[in-house]
């Protein structure tokens, strides 16, 4: 069981928009920084993963405008826009956390299928 | 442009031994943290260890910790995990990833190699 918790899948169609989120759920993550540091990944099927997101809502400049990153409370969320065909893929939440020592955690992914 | 290309991965005996490099180009390799992702066949994205980028602190998932060690060598731009007691559970696709920040995200990551563990 993954300490950040997604939703396995979503689906949506052409030109629509979707949101995944992501949130915090094993006594090992700190809010706070779970909310400051979440990041976002791309994944498409046989491929290395790809940042999107850094920080909860910073994209790199390498990174289509259609994605964009927001937090409420204690839940992040990855927003795409204008779907399109190239979107289908798998995608993934991850936050530094610090417990004892520093470590990373990752969501289980959610596998965006478009329509 | 930033690259960064794994290799040594194979298949290999359970509680064998195998080490993973991870060649980096593009970017000034000593002024960045390095990690290592694994991912198993299916499943999703596990973080593995980090080494700061003096090479002076390493930290560990408790899954591999005192089996794995990460080390650099920034004279030659290269990144290594050395595994050891190698598990069945540790058959994966391992990943070197640059971290963008000391307490942050990965925002490059290389192709991957494949790591069996298998009798």
């Amino acid at each position: 069981q993954s300490a950040l918790t997604q939703p396995a899948s979503v689906s949506g169609s052409p030109g629509q928009s979707i949101t995944i989120s992501c949130t915090g759920t094993s006594s090992d993550v700190d809010i706070y920084t779970f909310v400051s540091f979440v990041s976002w990944y791309q994944q498409p099927p046989g491929k290395a993963p790809k940042l999107l997101i850094y920080e909860v809502s910073n994209r790199p400049s390498r990174v289509s405008n259609r994605f964009s990153g927001s937090k409420s409370d204690d839940t992040a969320s990855l927003t795409i826009s204008g779907l399109q065909a190239e979107d289908e893929a798998d995608y993934y939440c991850s936050s530094y956390i610090t417990n004892s020592t520093p470590h990373w955690v990752f969501g289980g992914g959610t596998k965006l299928t478009v329509l | 442009q930033v690259k960064m290309v794994e290799s040594g991965g194979g298949v290999v005996q359970p509680e064998r031994s195998l080490r993973l490099s991870c060649a980096a180009s593009g970017f000034t390799f000593r002024n960045y943290g390095m990690h290592w992702v694994r991912q198993a066949p299916g499943k999703g994205l596990e973080w593995v260890a980090v080494i700061w980028y003096d090479g002076s602190h390493q930290y560990y998932a408790d899954s591999v910790k005192g089996r794995f060690t990460i080390s650099r060598d920034n004279s030659m731009d290269t990144l290594y995990l050395q595994m050891n007691s190698l598990r069945v559970e540790d058959s994966a696709v391992y990943y070197c990833a640059r971290g963008r920040a000391p307490r942050g995200d990965f925002d490059y990551w290389g192709q991957g190699t494949l790591v069996t563990v298998s009798s």
